[in-house]
């Protein structure tokens, strides 16, 4: 079993869909969850950042860690065109950089 | 965009060579973490520098290496190049102050021939 794990997709939406992202992931002692967005041949850009768990809002998107459940989910409402891109969950023991273990992400489409 | 940024953009080297990248972490950040992502997957870690010492290193073999200067900017260095080392290799830039978590690089694509 992966330490983490994430539909690679793709997905593909039409604009204005909301969009639900997942991970699952194997060791109980993650504290640390971010969602990041990379574009093609880009850097990941950090979208959502969760200590714990509950839920987190920023502007269209959500993101919800379940730790009993080992899920955390990010959601995007009202999803533009501008979205495409891979998600990338990742979790850590700690917020600066060790142990950091990325899922394969999930590759969206929105659709115009 | 963040504040972090790397040099050079692409690479294409043959295999046996060695290799090094650069990168300027955001400004008031002193940890930097180098991560390989092949395509299609998601970044893996090679080594972390805090203080200009390694400080953890992932599941890489001895010919990855790097360096941390007084700036906290970073090098990473490849030796003996193999096919298999072409990735976008990525840095990440933090502060550890409990409060803020890393930021990324743009990336160095690396193509080895």
């Amino acid at each position: 079993q992966k330490e983490v794990e994430q539909d690679p997709g793709p997905l593909s939406v039409p604009e204005g869909a909301i969009v639900s992202l997942n991970c699952t992931y194997s060791n109980s002692a993650f504290q640390y969850f971010m969602w990041y967005r990379q574009y093609s041949r880009k850097g990941p850009e950090l979208l959502m950042y969760t200590y714990s768990s509950g839920n987190k809002e920023d502007g269209r998107f959500t993101a919800q860690v379940d730790k009993s459940s080992k899920y955390i989910s990010l959601f995007i409402r009202d999803s533009q065109p501008s979205d495409s891109a891979t998600y990338l969950c990742a979790m850590s023991l700690d917020n600066y950089g060790q142990n950091f273990v990325f899922g394969p992400g999930t590759r969206l489409s929105v659709l115009p | 965009e963040t504040g972090v940024t790397q040099s050079p953009t692409h690479l294409i080297k043959t295999r046996g060579q060695q290799v090094t990248l650069r990168c300027s972490s955001q400004s008031g950040h002193n940890t930097v973490s180098w991560y390989q992502q092949a395509l299609g997957q998601g970044p893996q870690f090679i080594f972390q520098y805090y203080r200009e010492e390694e400080n953890g290193r992932g599941n890489f073999p001895p010919r990855f290496s790097g360096l941390q200067f007084p700036n906290y900017s970073s090098e990473l260095n490849v030796n003996a190049l193999e096919l298999d080392d072409s990735a976008l290799y990525l840095c990440a830039s933090s502060t550890r102050s409990g409060t803020d978590t890393q930021y990324f690089g743009p990336g160095t694509r690396l193509t080895v021939l």
